[in-house]
């Protein structure tokens, strides 16, 4: 079974308009935190924004805010005023607990695009 | 700071023939990690290193090999190439299992011929 699900393989967003992306995940563990990164077309894994499952608030870093559902297994990303730079693959991944050695879980990823 | 670094950044191999990718840090990471990433699929771990001398297999381990001689570095060897290993190959290291991000490097294009 899928651990991390990301349903978009790819959108289209509106430059300066908001855009969610999607990401659903599946453990058992208490314990576990959410990523997403980067990826523009030269190839770099960018940091974005980090989740951990204690958190009672949502996360947010500048133009990044992680959308945590806790009952619901997802883990959103939300971009604020779209910029053509934000134009990359994006994935999420989850660290799960100790059980797991603490290694990161991919999803597939979603090719977003900026139209400007 | 260099942060973690790659070498070589794009090699062609033909089957059979064997290599050593390199990973270099100057973070002081306690954790580095070899993934290898193919198109329409997320980041598949490989082998990880939790501190200088001691590696682990990953979820796709069989055909690498790995060594952590010194605390910077990590290489991932190839013993005998096989078309199938053709991908994109990423090295990243972390502080410890406390610290939660992961850095990157740039990433190795490996085409076998």
């Amino acid at each position: 079974a899928q651990k991390i699900t990301q349903t978009q393989p790819g959108m289209f967003v509106q430059e300066k308009e908001a855009v969610t992306l999607d990401c659903t995940y599946d453990t058992s563990d208490q314990s576990y935190g959410l990523f997403w990164y980067k990826q523009p077309s030269s190839g770099e894994m960018i940091f974005l924004i980090y989740q951990g499952s204690y958190d009672e608030q949502n996360a947010t870093e500048g133009r990044y805010s992680l959308n945590f559902q806790k009952a619901s297994k997802s883990a959103n990303l939300v971009i604020s005023a779209s910029q053509l730079g934000d134009s990359a693959m994006y994935f999420c991944a989850m660290r799960e607990g100790k059980d797991s050695n603490y290694q990161l879980i991919w999803g597939a990823g979603t090719k977003l695009i900026i139209k400007p | 700071n260099a942060g973690v670094t790659q070498t070589p950044k794009f090699r062609v191999l033909k089957t059979g023939q064997s290599m050593t990718l390199l990973c270099a840090q100057d973070m002081n990471h306690e954790y580095m990690y070899w993934y290898r990433q193919d198109p329409g699929m997320g980041l598949r771990l490989i082998h990880y290193s939790v501190g200088e001398g001691t590696t682990a297999k990953g979820e796709v381990p069989d055909g690498y090999n790995v060594s952590r001689l010194k605390k910077q570095n990590f290489l991932l060897g190839l013993e005998s190439a096989a078309p199938s290993q053709t991908s994109v190959y990423f090295c990243a290291s972390s502080y410890s299992r406390g610290q939660e991000t992961q850095y990157f490097g740039p990433g190795t294009r490996l085409l076998v011929l």
